[in-house]
This record gives structure tokens, sequence and C-alpha cells, in this order.
């Protein structure tokens, strides 16, 4: 089965500095996707960023890019300039690609906390 | 158009009643997915519909729960005698069309729903 991880509880970061959210993931699955979902306090759930692992190239959307290092199963997200509407659980997913309808397995959550 | 819907938004249930959650994902939407998210954790898989065929339940976490989705639009997750331990915001999620793996093929983005905050005392 596959497994995802994110060893940070809790990050802060001050405006406009940069920060890291680490997230490592199990697979026996050679094709499959990557995400970064961000969740506000009391709001939605959205994308923020998706890496296909057939991609050597990290995705980047904006501030928000990605290191993904597919040989040690580890995908991390950088948030530059980071704003005060930054702050919020983030959630590293995966969903194994080939004739997989799109089930994602999340893993626990990083809270982002911005400091003015 | 509107994003993915659910109600009630906040459900109080005593322990040993039914409850019925209702969600109205995105019109023309194919796939729809149900996740259970306990407090500071992340969501976890509880079944997937591809129009009205429920197609996974793996996840569901024990025969009180049953969900469907039958004219392949608006899906119903219902618990049945609930415990404490349902306790947890129940998302929903909606897709245009199942993702496929194939290099350059588009994945279709999940979109997720408010939730409902079940609490059982």
């Amino acid at each position: 089965a596959q497994t995802v991880t994110q060893s940070q509880p809790e990050m802060s970061v001050q405006e406009a500095e940069t920060v890291t959210l680490s997230c490592t993931y199990d697979t026996s699955e050679s094709d499959y996707y990557l995400f970064w979902y961000k969740q506000p306090p009391s709001r939605q759930m959205i994308l923020v960023i998706r890496q296909e692992a057939y991609k050597q190239q990290n995705a980047t959307e904006n501030r928000f890019s990605v290191n993904f290092q597919k040989a040690a199963k580890s995908f991390s997200l950088k948030i530059s300039d980071s704003q005060l509407g930054d702050a919020a659980m983030y959630f590293c997913a995966y969903n194994a690609g080939g004739t997989s309808y799109g089930k994602l397995t999340f893993g626990q959550g990083t809270i982002l906390t911005v400091h003015p | 158009g509107a994003g993915v819907s659910q109600s009630p938004r906040y459900k109080v249930a005593k322990r040993g009643q039914d409850v019925a959650l209702r969600c109205d994902p995105i019109s023309g939407h194919v796939s729809l997915f149900w996740y259970q998210q306990a407090l500071g954790q992340g969501p976890e898989f509880l079944t997937y519909f591809q129009n009205e065929a429920q197609l996974d339940k793996s996840g569901l976490p024990s025969d009180r729960f049953f969900a469907e989705r039958p004219e392949g639009s608006v899906s119903t997750l219902k618990i049945q005698r609930t415990q404490q331990e349902d306790s947890a915001v129940y998302l929903c999620a909606s897709s245009y069309a199942s993702s496929r793996g194939l290099a350059g093929a588009v994945y279709n983005e999940q979109f997720f729903g408010p939730g409902t905050r079940l609490t059982v005392l």
C-alpha cells in the first residue's frame, strides 16, 4: 500500500521569506502523481501544485515550486515570498497512475504559520 | 458555475442515531469521492463513484457506512448507529473524469467541497 509521510507537524515563516515543507512517500508504482493541497482554516481544500512522476522537471506555479526526487521518494514544497494568505494546513498527496481512477492518499499535514 | 456543495455543514448526532450527508458535485463531473478527515489529520479515502456506479468502497470503515449516487449526480453518505469514533469532517470531491497515468495524459483535478463536520455525542 502507498503511504505518504509529512514529518513536520508545524512550520512557521516570516512574511516575504521562503519556507520548505517536506514530504516522503512509499510506492512500488512507477507511474503516479504527487500533489500539494492547501486547506485554510474552515475553508475548502484547494490544489496548489501537482507533479507527474514521469516528468523530470520540477513543477512550478508562481511562488510555489517543488523539489521532486523520484529515487529518494521525496517531494518537498517551496513557498517563496510568503504571504499572510499562505497560512493554512498543507497536505502532500499521492495518486497512482496507470489504471487508477484518481483516489488520493494524503499525508498527515503541516500547519504553516506566517508571521507579519 | 458553483463548486462542490455539501449539506449540512455541521451535524450533531447522539450515539446510535442514523445520519445522512449530502454532496452536490460540480455539474457534469463524472467522478465523485468521499473522504473522512479526523481532527488534525489528513483525509482518508472512503469510497468512489464513476457516474452512478460505486467502483471502490474499500475505505468504508464498517458496514454501518453506506454511500449512493443513484442518478450519477448527487451523492449521499449514510452512517447508521453512529459511534463517537465517527466524529470527523466528511469531505466530498468531484472531478470531470477519471485520471489516467499515461505519459501526456491530463490529470483531472479533484474539486473539494467544504465538508460536513459530524460530532457524535
